[in-house]
């Protein structure tokens, strides 16, 4: 079964350091996304692209954050100036255009 | 807006005993309804949508419009089943889907 694959599994980074997560949807997928989950609390979602632009963001997704699709096969998510905040499990998801969602298996990503 | 609301954060049921797990929504429109399992530490995996009225892994979940719930269900629970179960809308289109906080379904033996 096709999977969507984020790396890394896991980050530790530094207060202000910028940081990329990586992930490779699934290939014949059109819509990708970007989740977070803060420890014990629920999923929100971030941003979602088509069509190579954005075509939706929360309140969540300012300025700090930005997705780029630099290839036909990588989708990344860029947090400039990380905050003790922005610790989380960051998930990628892709879809086509029937179907549920498939989500990776994500990064936990730590702020010290 | 959308939202999702899980009552339960947590649920414990002995193996074998029936399982429900609510969730609720409001939307105005005509939503997608979906169940999400997350194992433990693992990722977010498509366990149900209303849409296509499948059973998976026994459980079973039914879009009540009246009573704007979709509840997922299995008459007898198992050990495996414990993990979080999250509730998620979707609305038309390329609208992102919206979860609940979850429930976290402990299966004692």
């Amino acid at each position: 079964e096709p999977e969507v694959t984020q790396t890394p599994s896991h980050q530790v980074t530094q207060m202000g350091q910028e940081v990329i997560l990586r992930c490779v949807p699934i290939s014949n997928h059109l819509y990708f996304y970007w989740y977070r989950q803060i420890l014990g609390q629920k999923v929100e979602f971030l941003v979602s692209f088509y069509n190579n632009e954005i075509s939706e963001k929360s309140e969540i997704f300012d300025d700090q954050f930005s997705v780029e699709r630099p290839d036909g096969s990588n989708f990344t998510l860029k947090i400039r100036s990380t905050k003790l905040e922005d610790s989380a499990m960051y998930f990628c998801a892709s879809r086509d255009s029937d179907y549920g969602y498939t989500f990776g298996s994500g990064t936990r990503l730590t702020v010290v | 807006a959308q939202r999702v609301t899980q009552p339960e954060k947590l649920l414990s049921v002995f193996k074998g005993a029936p399982v429900e797990l609510k969730c609720n929504y409001s939307y105005s429109g005509s939503p997608e309804l979906f169940w999400y399992v997350q194992y433990s530490r693992q990722r977010l995996q498509l366990l149900l949508r209303h849409i296509s009225r499948e059973s998976i892994k026994g459980f079973t979940a039914d879009l009540n419009k009246g009573e704007t719930s979709f509840h997922l269900k299995k008459p007898f629970a198992q050990e495996e089943d414990s993990a979080m179960y999250y509730c998620a809308l979707k609305q038309g289109g390329n609208t992102p889907l919206v979860f609940g906080k979850g429930t976290r379904l402990s299966v004692i033996a």
